[in-house]
């Protein structure tokens, strides 16, 4: 099974700030990475599939890079709809697919 | 509008069983594979189950297997997970989600989740 590992726990931003969270692989997942943002008593929302890949509908801020063991979801400039639980998740190496712990990026 | 609407929750003992539905609409459902992930109070993400688009191939997380089943109805357009031998750590929020999928160069892939319902909560407790 491939362990994903979100960094950091928490992460503190001011609006208007780059935002860039960071999620690293046990093994090599090539570019089978997707990105989701939770908020509180929500479903999860898929941002970024294939690494780098905008899903329908979300904004340019997002964006998503990395291949293999590392990733990297930067948001240019926070916005206020933007402070939310962030998940990575690989679907190389399956059954299972596999998620981080989590990112919770916070207002600073 | 391509919707997920999943259902069947409940507050339970250990031991019991329990079935989750899920109904989709707005997408053509028997084209895509089909999950369940669940969330527990407080925690992040686990993938729980996933069926092929004809039910052909089903797959579960180590922790269910032999207790859940996951099954669909294209006709009906809904997506199941029974629960048997429900355990306290079983309690979560389950979402149903449908899996994207992309081609590039020639190769598909999919097992990312692009849709996803609002959930429906399961608590086991005595």
């Amino acid at each position: 099974e491939i362990v994903m590992t979100q960094s950091p726990a928490t992460l503190s931003v001011s609006p208007g700030e780059r935002a860039t969270l960071s999620c690293r692989a046990s093994q090599s997942v090539s570019s089978n990475l997707a990105w989701y943002q939770q908020k509180p008593g929500q479903a999860p929302r898929l941002l970024i599939y294939g690494a780098s890949t905008r899903a329908t509908g979300i904004p340019a801020r997002f964006s998503g890079s990395g291949s293999g063991t590392e990733f990297t979801l930067t948001i240019s400039s926070l916005q206020s709809e933007d402070y939310a639980v962030y998940y990575c998740q690989q679907y190389n190496n399956w059954p299972p697919v596999t998620f981080g712990q989590g990112t919770k990026l916070e207002i600073k | 509008e391509v919707q997920l609407v999943d259902s069947g929750g409940g507050l339970l003992q250990p031991g019991g069983s329990l079935r989750l539905s899920c109904a989709a609409s707005g997408f053509t459902f028997r084209s895509y594979w089909m999950s369940w992930v669940r969330q527990a109070p407080g925690k992040g993400l686990e993938w729980v189950a996933n069926i092929k688009q004809d039910g052909s191939e089903k797959y579960f997380v180590d922790s269910v297997k032999g207790r859940f089943t996951i099954s669909r109805d294209n006709a009906e357009n809904s997506l199941y997970l029974q629960m048997n031998s429900l355990r306290v750590e079983d309690t979560a929020v389950y979402y149903c989600a449908r899996e994207g999928a992309y081609c590039t160069n020639g190769v598909c892939y999919t097992h990312y989740m692009d849709v996803w319902g609002r959930g429906t909560t399961v608590t086991v407790s005595s």
